[in-house]
Order: structure tokens, then sequence, then C-alpha cells
């Protein structure tokens, strides 16, 4: 398997653009995870899903940030309007079976800069 | 609530030397712990887990851990450090009830003096 995907690797884009950021989980994993990592707040989780339906929604920082599953391969990210401070890498994880004890993959995250 | 923290910002050991990064854990009940490591521009990678039983569990890359429930400790050991080693690790507990919640650490960043 090729692991967790996420495209763009980087993403620069202005203040007041949307932002897509996307995740192909490992196949066969239920769990899919979106994280937020910065130096001021280190690794935080946003978002996670079990069988592509949203479980804890509870870290998405405000409205301005979505997240769908539309099926067990793919899920999107999206900050519209983004903003400076939404500035981060944001790692897509997935894992199988039980979400606190399976392990979780990790992809090589999504860099975004907001100027 | 549940917390983790790993006092050590920042750790400098000499390739050689024997290292420890240390992992405090607050949970009610027995939790499941894990390592992660990143290298720099990577996605974390899982070092080892604990779940039950044995409390000293071995992992990849010749790291080892050690569960001590009476000092809510989970601190990673490795006996002689490698260059490559140089990373930032990060400790996280997984909740076993309830509504799931897999909280990571702070991080520790280990430099290697060769």
């Amino acid at each position: 398997d090729a692991g967790v995907i996420q495209s763009p690797r980087h993403e620069v884009t202005e203040m007041g653009q949307e932002v897509t950021l996307r995740c192909k989980p490992i196949s066969g994993h239920d769990y899919l995870f979106w994280y937020r990592q910065t130096m001021m707040r280190g690794l935080e989780l946003l978002i996670y899903f079990n069988n592509n339906v949203p479980i804890d929604d509870s870290g998405m920082p405000e409205d301005r940030f979505s997240a769908k599953m539309p099926n067990a391969s793919f899920s999107t990210l999206k900050i519209q309007p983004s903003e400076p401070r939404d500035s981060a890498v944001y790692f897509c994880a997935s894992s199988f079976g039980l979400a606190g004890k399976g392990e979780q993959f990790f992809g090589p995250g999504t860099r975004l800069t907001v100027l | 609530a549940q917390s983790v923290t790993q006092p050590d910002i920042h750790i400098t050991v000499s390739e050689g030397a024997s290292l420890e990064l240390r992992c405090n854990y607050s949970y009610g009940a027995t939790p499941y712990l894990f390592w992660y490591v990143q290298s720099p521009g990577q996605g974390l990678q899982l070092l080892l887990k604990y779940f039950s039983g044995d409390t000293l569990v071995q992992g990849i890359k010749g790291f080892e851990a050690e569960f001590k429930r009476s000092q809510s400790s989970f601190n990673l050991r490795k006996p002689s450090v490698h260059w490559s080693d140089a990373a930032e690790y990060f400790c996280a507990v997984g909740t076993t009830s309830g509504t799931y919640k897999y909280i990571f650490g702070t991080g520790t960043r280990l430099k290697v003096l060769a």
C-alpha cells in the first residue's frame, strides 16, 4: 500500500481565499483523522471520522473550517475564507479498528501558508 | 481531563550515549500509550505502543518504553543513540472509554551530537 496520501504537499494562498486539502487513507482503514501542527499549539486533533461519518469535530477551530468524507477512500478539509493564523502543517491519518487502540498512520502533511 | 506532559522540549545527547525521554499522563483508567517519531518534513511514525501486559515494551529502531502506573509515566529509552535518531518524539494517550480521544504531548526535539 502507498500509505496515506495527502495533496497538495505545499499550499500558498492569500488571505480570504478558499483552501481545500485532500487525503486518501489506507485502504481498509475505518478511521480518518485530521490534525493541525503549529509551533505554538503543537499537534491538535481537528476532527475524526469513523466509516465516513464525522464523530467528533470539537477540535475544529471555527465555522471557517469544514471537513467531509464522501467515501472510504477520500476526505477533504476546507478553509473558507483562509486567514494568516491558519498557516500550519495539516496532517491526515488513518487507522483500523478501535480508535484509541489502533496505530495511526500519518500522511506526509500539507504545509499551508496564508499570506 | 486527560492530558499528556512531555517536560523536556529539547534534549541534546552525544552519539552513542543513552537516551531517556519523559512522558507523564493524566487519565482515570488504564490508557493506551504510544510513542511516535517525526523526522523533519515527515509525518509521524509509530515507535511502540502499550495496551496491557508486560510493562516494558519493545519498539522499532531499538527503542523501548516502560509503563509505570504508580508514576503515571511512559518513558522512552534507547541504550545507544545514532545520529539518525535526531527527530521530534511525541508521546500519546488513547482513551479507553467514552468518546475517543487520542491526545499528543507537545513533543521533545532530540539533537544528536557527532
